[in-house]
């Protein structure tokens, strides 16, 4: 038979609110953490990325928290637009050139 | 400026027939990486080169598949024979520096379905 594939995490933001995306990481080594955004029928692109010295960071529309405590990591996008609809990932690097990419959430924008 | 550059986009190809995934890093890029996915694993690392030299290949799932990198402008994913559990959209990535940013830049994406 055919395989069932995993159902993503899925938030849906009305256009002009604020999206939070989480993500709980793994490995206590990590040092740096980077969030990518997946448009269908694409490759992931690079959003924003924060080191283990830092537990705030701050792009153009989007913040990115870390709190090592919990090793939790967090996504906010500000004014959730259309094009915003995604699938986000959070990646963690605990070795040299080795990213470990999460499972992913999926983003639906609604009108 | 050019991205990552991947080839072929979609390939469709019966069970036993060997395939080649073919990448071209964005110029002056160091590292090369492939990846897997699937809606079962998700984003899986396959290996990855640093100036051309095969670096981890841990997650090569098994001899059918190889990977190759002859010169800094290319790179090759093959799979011998396939099978049809090795349907999944592969990606190349590369990177100006993996050890101080880690950021990757990927391509488009190669989707492979094994009949």
């Amino acid at each position: 038979g055919e395989s069932v594939g995993l159902h993503l995490p899925t938030l849906s933001v009305q256009e002009g609110d604020n999206s939070i995306i989480n993500c709980a990481y793994s490995n206590s080594a990590s040092d740096y953490f980077i969030w990518y955004k997946q448009e269908s029928g694409k490759g992931p692109q690079f959003i924003i990325d924060i080191r283990s010295n830092m537990d705030k960071r701050q792009g153009q529309r989007v913040t990115v928290l870390l709190n090592k405590t919990v090793k939790h990591l967090s996504l906010q996008i500000a004014a959730t637009q259309p094009g915003d609809s995604a699938v986000y990932f959070c990646a963690e690097k605990a070795s040299w050139g080795k990213l470990q990419f999460g499972a992913g959430t999926q983003v639906v924008v609604t009108p | 400026d050019a991205g990552v550059i991947q080839s072929p986009r979609h390939e469709v190809t019966e069970m036993g027939q060997e395939v080649t995934l073919r990448c071209k890093p964005i110029s002056g890029h160091n590292s090369l990486f492939w990846y897997r996915q699937t809606m079962m694993r998700g984003l899986e690392l396959l290996i990855y080169f640093n100036n051309n030299v095969p670096i981890d290949d841990s997650g090569m799932p098994e001899d059918r598949f190889s990977a190759k990198m002859p010169n800094a402008s290319f790179s090759t994913l093959k799979i011998q024979p396939s099978e049809p559990r090795d349907s999944a959209v592969y990606f190349c990535a590369s990177s100006g520096d993996a050890k101080n940013t880690g950021e990757l830049f990927f391509g488009e994406g190669s989707r492979l379905t094994v009949l």
